[in-house]
């Protein structure tokens, strides 16, 4: 089974609007945390956002918050303002307690804004 | 820029031959993981170091293997290349990735800009 399902392989949005990208997560460990990474063009993955599986409050990192469902084991990404430089691809990954600290990645989600 | 440096950022190689990646981790940091990046496969784990020691495998073939050195840089061998072998790989690194520390958990790992392997 996947530990990390990203449903939408593509997602457009326009400029200025709030967009959200899904991300479901699977694991039996109390203890995990969650991260977004973007990923433009140019290849390289930029760290976006944290959340930890026992954190009270969702994460919020300036125009990115994470909507964190525990219940439902979700962490979707919601991206407000868009801009232009948001179009890339967007990874949601999970570190789980009992590991060694390894991300496993969902397979991504590419947005394009659109002016 | 991330502090991690892979080197170098492109490789054009032909079937069964060996190469060499390698990474320089962020100052400081004494854990490196190494990940693989395909269109079929998407973002894997391969292979984690601690402060020179190998602490965890992920989906690393037989003929990929790595260490780290006493300075802390990684190096990632891949022998006996086939075309599949084609994608981004990526290192990464943090700052530890002790078993239990649940309290460095939003230990975020820092990735370098990837080597980008061709296998022709």
């Amino acid at each position: 089974a996947q530990k990390i399902t990203q449903t939408q392989p593509g997602m457009f949005v326009q400029e200025k609007e709030a967009v959200t990208l899904d991300c479901t997560y699977d694991t039996s460990d109390p203890s995990y945390g969650l991260f977004w990474y973007k990923q433009p063009s140019s290849g390289e993955m930029i760290f976006l956002i944290y959340q930890g599986s026992y954190d009270q409050q969702n994460a919020t990192e300036g125009r990115y918050s994470l909507n964190f469902q525990k219940a439902r084991k979700s962490a979707n990404l919601v991206i407000s303002a868009s801009q232009l430089g948001d179009s890339a691809m967007y990874f949601c990954a999970m570190r789980e307690g009992g590991s060694q600290g390894n991300l496993i990645f969902g397979k991504g989600t590419k947005l394009s804004v659109k002016p | 820029d991330s502090g991690v440096t892979q080197t170098p950022k492109h490789l054009i190689t032909a079937t069964g031959q060996r190469v060499t990646l390698r990474c320089s981790p962020r100052s400081g940091d004494l854990s490196v993981y190494w990940y693989q990046q395909s269109l079929d496969q998407g973002l894997q784990f391969l292979i984690q170091y601690y402060n020179g020691e190998e602490r965890a495998k992920g989906n690393i073939l037989e003929r990929f293997s790595a260490q780290q050195f006493p300075d802390l840089h990684s190096e990632l061998n891949l022998s006996s290349l086939e075309l599949g072998d084609s994608a981004l790989y990526f290192c990464a690194s943090s700052l530890t990735a002790d078993r239990g520390e649940a309290g460095i958990m939003n230990t975020e790992a820092f990735f370098g800009q990837g080597t980008r392997l061709t296998v022709v």
